[in-house]
């Protein structure tokens, strides 16, 4: 049972877009919601995360969107620049010494 | 942020011998972390939680006996993988969770090693 849904697998953007990311999880005891980048090669990097007691953080280009009734949440990368490819997971964990949940992950390319 | 240092960044053993990738936090205590395998292009598999003081929680279908997990300290954990055979090669992650930072419960990860056994 997958427990967080990413989509799309791979996504393509031209340089200045809006990449856009989506996530939707079950557990519903979940409350952290990080988003990594993951360079070939390198151990993922926290970029930003977000608890369900707020609907939207932004933190420079990139903006958590988090909707608790429908159980998602989503990654916005405003002005996507070709340093911005890399894969991208989406994760959830709760309160405790619990491990994230993460979902499959989505290579993005942005093309000039 | 926080940083958690992976040592070796790649290892290539011999079959049949024991290879130590160690894991620690060097600015925060870190009284839980965790392994991961990740395979080529795909997401991160949960191996083990591994708890200060305590020992490891594995997840189902990976062998304890062959992927030694040891948290002595709450800056330091190791992941000794056991009588290496060549699936075994991968690229292993550690994470440990910050949470005393000011975030709260933030989990960090390593940069990862990549072993490959020949």
């Amino acid at each position: 049972q997958q427990q967080v849904k990413q989509s799309p697998q791979s996504l393509i953007v031209q340089k200045g877009g809006i990449s856009i990311i989506n996530c939707a999880y079950e557990n519903t005891a979940f409350d952290y919601f990080p988003w990594y980048q993951q360079f070939p090669g390198k151990g993922p990097a926290l970029l930003i995360a977000i608890r369900p007691d707020v609907s939207e953080k932004k933190e420079g280009r990139f903006t958590i969107s988090f909707n608790k009734s429908a159980k998602q949440f989503s990654l916005h990368i405003m002005d996507s620049q070709p340093g911005d490819s890399a894969t991208y997971f989406c994760a959830a964990s709760y309160s405790g010494n619990t491990p994230l949940v993460f979902g499959k992950g989505t290579r993005l390319s942005v093309i000039a | 942020g926080a940083v958690v240092s992976q040592h070796p960044s790649r290892v290539i053993c011999k079959s049949g011998t024991s290879v130590k990738i160690e894991c620690r936090s060097l600015d925060f205590q870190a009284t839980t972390m965790f392994w991961y395998r990740q395979f080529p292009k795909q997401s991160l598999m949960l191996m083990a939680t591994s708890n200060e003081g305590s020992k490891a929680t594995y997840e189902q279908g990976v062998e304890k006996d062959k992927f030694l997990i040891n948290h002595a300290s709450l800056t330091l954990s190791t992941l000794t993988v056991t009588s290496a055979h060549p699936e075994d090669s991968s690229f292993y992650i550690c994470s440990a969770r910050d949470s005393q930072g000011a975030a709260g419960n933030t989990i960090y990860f390593g940069e990862g090693s990549w072993l490959t056994v020949v």
